[in-house]
C-alpha cells in the first residue's frame, strides 16, 4: 500500500524567507509524486508533479521539489515566500495500487502561515 | 472550459435523509474520484472510476454509492446521511495516461 507523511502540521515563516515543506512517502516501486495547494474555501491546485527523469521538478508560483529515492522524500521548496503563499499544502503519492489505476493517496497537509 | 463542476456548494441534511452530490467534467478525462476532507485528516478516497461503467471502492466507501454511466458525470449518493458524514467533498478527474488531478471547488455538507 502507498502512504504519505507530512511531519509538520503548521509552518510559520516570515515574508521573504525561504521555505521547505517536508514529505515522506512509502511505496515499493518508483512512485508518482505530487504537491497541491489549497487556499481557504477552495479546491486543490496542482503545483508540480514527478513521474520520472530529472529529480528536481519545477512548478508553478516559483515552487520546486526534489525527489530523493534514498530518503523516500519529496520536499517542496521556495526561495522567497510571499504573503499570498499562505495556504494548506498537500503531498500525494500514486503508484500501481488499486489495480494499477494510480489513484493518489494524500498526506494530512501542512498549513503555511506567513508573517509580514 | 469549465473544468470540474460540483453542485451544490453547500448542503444541510437531516440524519437519515438521502441526497446526491453532482460532479461533471468537460475535459474528457477517463479517471474520476471522490474524496472527503476532514480537519487534520487530509483527503481520503471514497470511490473512484477509471472509465464509464467501471467504479471501485476507496479507503472510506461505507455509506456512499457511485455510478458512472457517462464519461462526464460521476455522482456520489449518500444513502442515509449520518453526522459522521459531515465533511467537505471533492471530486477530481484526470486523463488515464497521466498528469495530476483537476479538482472541483467542493461541496460542504453538514448532517444534523
Amino acid at each position: 500500500a502507498q502512504s504519505v507523511t507530512q511531519p509538520d502540521i503548521h509552518i510559520t515563516v516570515s515574508e521573504g524567507a525561504s521555505l521547505e515543506l517536508r514529505c515522506n512517502y512509502s511505496y515499493g516501486a518508483t512512485p508518482y509524486l505530487f504537491w497541491y495547494v489549497q487556499s481557504p474555501g477552495q479546491g486543490l491546485q496542482l503545483l508540480l508533479k514527478y513521474f520520472s527523469g530529472d529529480t528536481l521538478v519545477q512548478g508553478i508560483k516559483g515552487f520546486e521539489a526534489e525527489f530523493k529515492r534514498s530518503q523516500s522524500s519529496f520536499n517542496l521548496r521556495k526561495p522567497s515566500v510571499h504573503w499570498s503563499d499562505a495556504a494548506e499544502y498537500f503531498c500525494a503519492v500514486a503508484g500501481g495500487a488499486s489495480g494499477g489505476s494510480y489513484i493518489p493517496t494524500f498526506g494530512r497537509g501542512t498549513s503555511l502561515i506567513v508573517h509580514p | 472550459n469549465a473544468g470540474v463542476t460540483q453542485t451544490p456548494k453547500f448542503q444541510v441534511l437531516k440524519t437519515g435523509q438521502s441526497m446526491t452530490l453532482q460532479c461533471a467534467q468537460d475535459m474528457n478525462h477517463e479517471y474520476m474520484s471522490w474524496y472527503r476532507q476532514d480537519p487534520g485528516m487530509g483527503l481520503r478516497l471514497i470511490h473512484y472510476s477509471v472509465g464509464a461503467g467501471i467504479t471501485d471502492q476507496g479507503e472510506v466507501p461505507n455509506g456512499y454509492n457511485v455510478s458512472r454511466s457517462t464519461t462526464e458525470d460521476f455522482p456520489l449518493r449518500l444513502l442515509s446521511a449520518a453526522p459522521s458524514q459531515t465533511s467537505v467533498y471533492f471530486c477530481a478527474s484526470r486523463f488515464r495516461q497521466g498528469g495530476g488531478y483537476t479538482f472541483g471547488s467542493g461541496t460542504r455538507l453538514t448532517v444534523v
